[in-house]
């Protein structure tokens, strides 16, 4: 079966970075796409952007253009978001979630993964 | 405009049948683009619950179906069960936004 399984938890400073990992396992990221997705306190949720490990595409939504990279390596399963500049109001739990293939698919989200707290505070 | 609008919360009795609604766009739902749905328990990680606007992937019980029509799109949950109690989000794309988008969810209370 396959899962996602994200890194744990961070609390990080205001201005700084942080990097959640997704780690795809019972299968290959080779024929799909992941995509990142965030959700603030008791707030809904919210598309970050995505990559696709071959032919090793990203893109970004555009509010997150300036400050968000995200790769995928095929070759560990595993797919990075890195997010720079944080402010409080990044506060929130970020998921990685895998893009669904098939007919009537398209840009649904099949698996995700357990989400990764991040902590924006001084 | 660029925004799926759901209803904050809805509520029904157990064995009753409940509606959520996800009012949409010409430029998300009204271009042809799909509804999927997703359900989200307390403290867990979002379910695709309904994709294609009424498929279910497997294991999804069939009291959960999806509707389209224009630019809206609903899901219909039939027979409540106290497990049902969830936020429900729906979930498109955007070609005004170039990305996908989801609505603001609909919380379900079981009463």
């Amino acid at each position: 079966q396959v899962h996602l399984v994200q890194s744990g938890a961070e609390v990080k400073n205001p201005g700084s970075s942080v990097n959640v990992s997704c780690r795809l396992s019972g299968g290959t990221f080779r024929s799909y796409t992941v995509s990142w997705v965030r959700q603030a306190p008791e707030q809904g949720l919210e598309w970050m952007g995505r990559t696709t490990p071959i032919p090793g595409i990203s893109m970004s939504a555009q509010k997150f253009q300036d400050r968000i990279t995200i790769i995928a390596d095929d070759s560990t399963n595993t797919a990075y978001l890195e997010l720079s500049s944080l402010k409080s109001e990044d506060t929130a739990v970020y998921y990685c979630a895998r893009d669904a293939n098939g007919p009537g698919r398209r840009d649904a989200f099949d698996i995700w993964g357990q989400g990764t707290r991040v902590t924006v505070s001084a | 405009q660029s925004v799926l609008t759901q209803p904050p919360s809805v509520s029904g009795a157990p064995g009753q049948g409940v509606t959520i609604s996800c009012s949409g766009s010409s430029s998300n739902f009204g271009a042809g683009y799909d509804v999927h749905w997703y359900q989200q328990l307390p403290g867990a990680a979002p379910k695709l619950l309904i994709f294609g606007g009424n498929s279910r992937p497997s294991g999804v019980p069939d009291r959960f179906s999806g509707s389209k029509s224009g630019t809206s799109a609903s899901l219909a949950i039939t027979g409540l069960r106290a497990e049902d109690e969830a936020t429900y989000y729906c979930q498109s794309y955007d070609t005004t936004l170039g990305a996908p988008l989801f609505g603001g969810g609909t919380k379900l209370t079981v009463l």
